[in-house]
């Protein structure tokens, strides 16, 4: 299986900070088959990148991803008081679709 | 718009069964690729299984695979998710997910036509979670 490997486990920022959320994957991501999640407390997941680097339907602009093969980040520009959060990265180009732990992105 | 609604909290004893549904409703289900994530109190996000979005077939994570069983009720846009054998460790929220597919200048529900070559899908509408509790 892809073990998704993120860091840091807990990232204290400020609002208007600008977050950068780690991902590794101990093996390449079959055609950067690999999305990022945002989940708030008593929430389900919500989608916020796909394909690595494609904002879903409705996300803000300040959310971008980036990166290829075992190596992504997730970047929040200018962080909102609505963006704090766990954050997951998630990968489904392989035949077991893996999770990484979470960051959570707590108010400094 | 797609919306899931899953059934109610249930709470089991340990080598029971349970089952949980995902009632589909702005779409046909058939149309849909169905997938099931659960979190453990306090804990991360996991992946059990659903339709294999290039192959149409079932897949299931190795974790639970003989356990779960994924199964649909098109004359009722219902999905059902059922794990025996239930252990206390199996206590979480589980949720259903359905997919959706972006190619080309969209993003759709439903599984492009095999003329598509690249397309990208990801779970992007999820359930509102059923509580499993697992205690003697």
């Amino acid at each position: 299986d892809i073990v998704l490997t993120q860091s840091p486990g807990t990232l204290s920022l400020s609002p208007g900070e600008r977050a950068t959320l780690s991902c590794r994957a101990s093996q390449s991501v079959s055609n950067n088959y690999l999305a990022w999640y945002q989940q708030k407390p008593g929430q389900a997941p919500r989608l916020l990148i796909y394909g690595a680097s494609s904002r879903a339907t409705g996300i803000p602009d300040r959310f971008s991803g980036s990166g290829s093969g075992t190596d992504f980040t997730l970047t929040i520009s200018r962080l909102e008081p609505e963006d704090f959060a766990v954050y997951y990265c998630h990968q489904d180009g392989s035949s077991q679709w893996t999770f990484g732990q979470g960051t959570k992105v707590e108010i400094k | 718009q797609v919306q899931l609604v899953q059934s109610g909290a249930e709470v089991k004893k340990p080598g029971a069964s349970v089952k949980v549904s995902c009632k589909v409703s702005g779409y046909t289900l058939t149309e849909l690729s169905m997938h099931w994530v659960r979190q453990a109190p306090g804990e991360g996000l996991e992946w059990l299984g659903g339709l294999d979005p290039e192959y149409g077939e079932r897949i299931y994570a190795q974790k639970v695979q003989g356990r779960v069983t994924m199964t649909e009720d098109t004359s009722t846009d219902t999905a059902y998710m059922e794990l025996s054998s239930l252990r206390p460790e199996d206590t979480a929220v589980y949720y259903c997910a359905t997919l959706t597919f972006s190619y080309g200048s969209g993003t759709y529900y439903a599984k492009p036509e095999p003329t598509v070559k690249y397309y990208y899908y990801a779970m992007d509408v999820w359930g509102q979670g059923t509580t499993v509790t697992v205690s003697s």
